[in-house]
């Protein structure tokens, strides 16, 4: 199975700034998902993206997918305090919905 | 989304006692959930697949004698972490097994 590597492995930028964090990885997929987790806490789907698919929105969250590169980045916009997580990338492995998550970025959003 | 709830959300045992850590699936039926382990500052490490009225499959490298699980019906779902040891302490998450997975919002274990 695979792992995606995720970069960088933590960022702090301040309340209003974009934070974009990528993933690569190195076997072809079907789909890509992004998730969420808050210190101690389980883990947040945010966004899957397909391998027909370039570009998805959600909110202020943008997803793209290259999969010549083999990679994926996630931009937050107008970040938050309140985006202050772990974001993980995550590639279906090994059938029945399975999933091998990345190495995770930390994000700290400041006032 | 499905909500997915576990019971305890920490708990402290001692050495080579048995600990079990509940999974409930509060508004989806789960024929299938996940449980992973994570350690402090890591990403989440999938440990077995439960299947309701079936065996567990477990992943590669993980004890299916040591870390027990039942999924005796379509809400519930156990780990029930046997003969714990210190280095068993760590944040164990279940989750729904569709495509987008929903968790639970994790236990933490410290065996001392």
């Amino acid at each position: 199975s695979q792992q995606g590597e995720e970069d960088p492995q933590a960022l702090s930028i301040q309340e209003g700034e974009n934070a974009t964090m990528n993933c690569s990885y190195k076997t072809s997929i079907n789909n890509l998902q992004w998730y969420r987790q808050n210190s101690g806490r389980g883990l947040v789907h945010l966004i899957l993206i397909r391998s027909n698919e370039r570009e998805k929105h959600s909110g202020r969250l943008r997803v793209t997918l290259d999969t010549s590169k083999k990679s994926s980045s996630l931009l937050i916009t107008a970040s938050r305090a309140a985006d202050t997580a772990s974001y993980f990338c995550a590639l279906p492995t090994g059938g029945g919905n399975k999933l091998t998550f990345g190495t995770g970025t930390q994000l700290k959003v400041e006032l | 989304g499905a909500v997915v709830s576990q019971h305890p959300s920490w708990v402290i045992c001692k050495s080579g006692t048995s600990v079990k850590i509940e999974c409930r699936s509060l508004d989806f039926q789960a024929t299938t959930m996940f449980w992973y382990r994570q350690f402090p500052k890591q990403s989440l490490m999938l440990m077995a697949t439960s299947n309701e009225g079936s065996k567990a499959t477990y992943e590669q490298g993980v004890e299916k004698d040591k870390f027990l699980i039942n999924h005796a019906s379509l809400t519930l779902s156990t780990l029930t972490v046997t003969s714990a040891h210190p280095e068993d302490s760590s944040f164990y998450i279940c989750s729904t097994a569709q495509e987008t997975q929903y968790f639970g919002p994790g236990t933490r274990l410290l065996v001392l």
